[in-house]
């Protein structure tokens, strides 16, 4: 594809609901990144995928968290139980390559807006 | 652990005048460091990037250079444009196993016409 695309661009849900966000890498790219950008946090990495597996996922924030990526492709962010204190935009971004060959550029998708009511 | 450190806004500045964001870093090893940039309404795009000591990046007019004896990738233009008004964020990456980026907060620049 021509960039990363997410899905969906807003979403606005009660507290205590689940959410699915979605993205799509750039063809072609095996490692795949989610951050989160909230007001007064910046941007902060959540968890990166090496083709289907997730070798870091130090970031993310508690157990309600979890994303998985089938096909080397799309991945899927799952919040559970959402929190007002969830409420970000929530970026995806992918590269060419994992870091073992030095370090890929990222490119970053447009987000997912998430408010948590 | 890792960290960035960048000049708080916002920046206010009037066209054609000369820009400099500080950005500092704490970091093990050799890191990759970046410029990014998020136009208004739009995405995070790479600005600019420098991968080893000395290298100087630069796009659009804009450049920094990789100080590692001051662990800094300043970001300098000398004649700014309303289109460059945007947030801009310095970042790292370790160059081994850890591929995350960590951002700065992000420094908001205005440019009066």
């Amino acid at each position: 594809g021509a960039g990363v695309s997410q899905s969906p661009s807003n979403k606005v849900t009660e507290k205590g609901k689940d959410v699915e966000l979605r993205c799509d890498p750039i063809s072609g790219h095996t490692a795949l990144y989610w951050y989160r950008q909230s007001l007064g946090q910046g941007l902060e990495f959540l968890i990166y995928f090496q083709g289907n597996s997730a070798p870091d996922k130090s970031g993310l924030p508690s157990d309600r968290f979890s994303a998985e990526r089938t096909g080397g492709s799309v991945s899927t962010l799952t919040i559970q139980r959402t929190q007002q204190e969830d409420s970000a935009v929530y970026l995806c971004a992918s590269s060419l390559d994992g870091p073992s060959g030095g370090q890929e550029t990222q490119y970053f998708g447009p987000g997912t807006r998430l408010l948590v009511l | 652990g890792n960290s960035v450190t960048q000049m708080e806004g916002p920046v206010t500045l009037s066209e054609e005048a000369f820009l400099t964001i500080n950005c500092t870093y704490t970091a093990t090893g050799y890191p990759s460091l970046f410029w990014y940039v998020q136009y208004p309404g739009e995405g995070l795009q790479l600005l600019l990037k420098a991968t080893k000591a000395d290298d100087k990046g630069s796009n659009k007019g804009f450049e920094a250079t990789y100080r590692k004896e001051t662990t800094s990738f300043h970001l300098e233009k000398g004649s700014v444009q309303v289109s460059d008004s945007a947030v801009y964020f310095c970042a790292l990456s370790q160059d081994s196993s850890a591929s995350k980026i960590i951002f700065g907060s992000g420094t908001r620049l205005s440019i009066r016409p």
